[in-house]
């Protein structure tokens, strides 16, 4: 079935520090592919997204790449801040008719 | 735009209790989701609706029921309140299944906890 795997964290970086936190897929169809980022006590917000393959989403210093070749959607970030700390979900839609999120990343930020 | 907001923000039941949780968009979007967030399970959907009046199952819809009466409310209803249903629960709309339309956009989420 239609699935995301990421890497699990937490992950723990000094500020201005590379970010890269892997997000792989599984499906039957062509997905959309999306990562979101949830702020302590909040919903989850979308970061970024990317509709089909070789499309670079970006947003905030965020970027992520829909690889159709090796199924993944990693995302980076070249100098990380503390505002930066929170919980990212890698998901895929495909058709709209469900999301499939992958299980979180927990990113802190120390100064 | 107040976007998508959920009432109430945190309850606690006892087993058996039944309560319902309210979500309201003001974006005019046909899809809305209600889902559960577990500790090391990413987001799981229970129900979802794909206009007023149209409810479908999701993932995980054993012990929750749901209404679309409005196009702008979505309720989840926990009929018989379990444990197990302790939990984070969001709500969520989309304005299509549309590739390149079908953002989700979140709520605060509602904290349930059952004793």
């Amino acid at each position: 079935g239609d699935s995301v795997t990421q890497m699990e964290g937490p992950v723990t970086l000094s500020e201005e520090a590379f970010l890269t936190i892997n997000c792989t897929y599984t499906a039957t169809g062509y997905p959309s592919l999306f990562w979101y980022v949830q702020y302590p006590g909040e919903g989850l917000q979308l970061l970024l997204k990317a509709t089909k393959a070789d499309d670079k989403g970006s947003n905030k210093g965020f970027e992520a790449t829909y690889r159709k070749e090796t199924t993944s959607f990693h995302l980076e970030k070249g100098s990380v801040q503390v505002s930066d700390s929170a919980v990212y979900f890698c998901a895929l839609s495909i058709f709209g008719n469900q999301f499939y999120f992958g299980t979180g990343t927990s990113l802190t930020v120390i100064p | 735009n107040a976007g998508v907001t959920q009432t109430p923000k945190f309850r606690v039941l006892k087993t058996g209790q039944s309560m319902t949780l309210l979500c309201a968009q003001d974006m005019n979007h046909e899809y809305m989701y209600w889902y559960r967030q577990d500790p090391g399970m990413g987001l799981r959907l229970i129900h979802y609706s794909v206009g007023e009046g149209t409810t479908a199952k999701g993932e995980v819809p054993d012990g929750y029921n749901v209404s679309r009466l409005k196009k702008q409310n979505f309720l989840l209803g926990l009929e018989s309140a379990a444990p197990s249903q302790t939990s984070v629960y969001f709500c969520a709309s989309s304005y299509s299944r549309l590739a390149g339309a079908e953002t989700q956009y979140f709520g605060p989420g509602t904290r349930l906890l059952v004793l």
